[in-house]
């Protein structure tokens, strides 16, 4: 089954413990998204990749960090997680070489709250 | 502003039809589309329309394109309270990532 798979769902932490949400897709997709999802302001990249090994940044870049090494994962850290970063995460994946259009496909999404 | 605009919240009575709209400023884009996102979900491709379209119908789903006001919309015909989501109005150039709106709040009430 296609899918993009981002874990964990939920995850609790506080100020300053550094931690990671893993996003992986079995679909061969060239391109990855990270967007962070807040009441009244939709959604938002926080950071993009076209390629492994290429990684931009999005509208809300601060305080985060990307890695592409594999086509697969495209994983999220948060060095130094602050309570402004508490949100609901999503992980997207796209493109097939050769499609002419951009068809996201969303993992379920990662609720963190940063205490 | 922003580059994709639709309103926040939208309510309707079940069974009337729902029209969702957006407007977007690159005359560039090539693909609209909307997404819908359930409760507790990600978001799903409900549809798109290529940008030299004027319409697409799909079952209860009807889209509007207007290139030249750059306006799209979503009409759902015989809305149920299943239809209860957030909409999002979405345009990309190609294959290029696509930019999105901020989301529509669909209520559906009896």
């Amino acid at each position: 089954e296609a899918q993009v798979t981002q874990n964990p769902r939920y995850l609790i932490t506080v100020t300053g413990k550094k931690l990671t949400v893993t996003c992986s897709q079995n679909m061969n997709h060239e391109y990855m998204s990270w967007y962070r999802q807040d009441p009244g302001l939709g959604l938002r990249q926080i950071y993009y990749s076209m390629n492994v090994e290429v990684t931009d940044k999005g509208d809300v870049p601060e305080g985060y960090k990307v890695s592409r090494k594999e086509k697969r994962n495209f994983p999220l850290i948060l060095e130094s997680p602050s309570p402004n970063q508490t949100s609901l995460y999503f992980c997207a994946s796209s493109w097939e070489r050769g499609s002419t259009k951009n068809i996201q496909y969303f993992g379920a999404g990662t609720r963190l709250s940063v205490l | 502003g922003e580059d994709v605009e639709q309103s926040l919240f939208l309510s309707v009575r079940e069974g009337d039809s729902s029209v969702i709209n957006c407007t977007y400023t690159d005359s560039s884009s090539t693909y609209l589309y909307w997404y819908k996102q359930e409760p507790g979900a990600g978001l799903q491709l409900l549809t798109y329309i290529f940008s030299n379209m004027d319409m697409k119908q799909d079952q209860r789903l009807t889209v509007l394109l207007n290139k030249k006001d750059k306006h799209l919309s979503l009409r759902i015909a015989d809305t149920q309270t299943g239809d209860s989501a957030i909409y999002f109005c979405a345009e990309s150039i190609g294959r290029y990532i696509p930019t999105f709106g901020r989301g529509t709040s669909l209520i559906v009430h009896p």
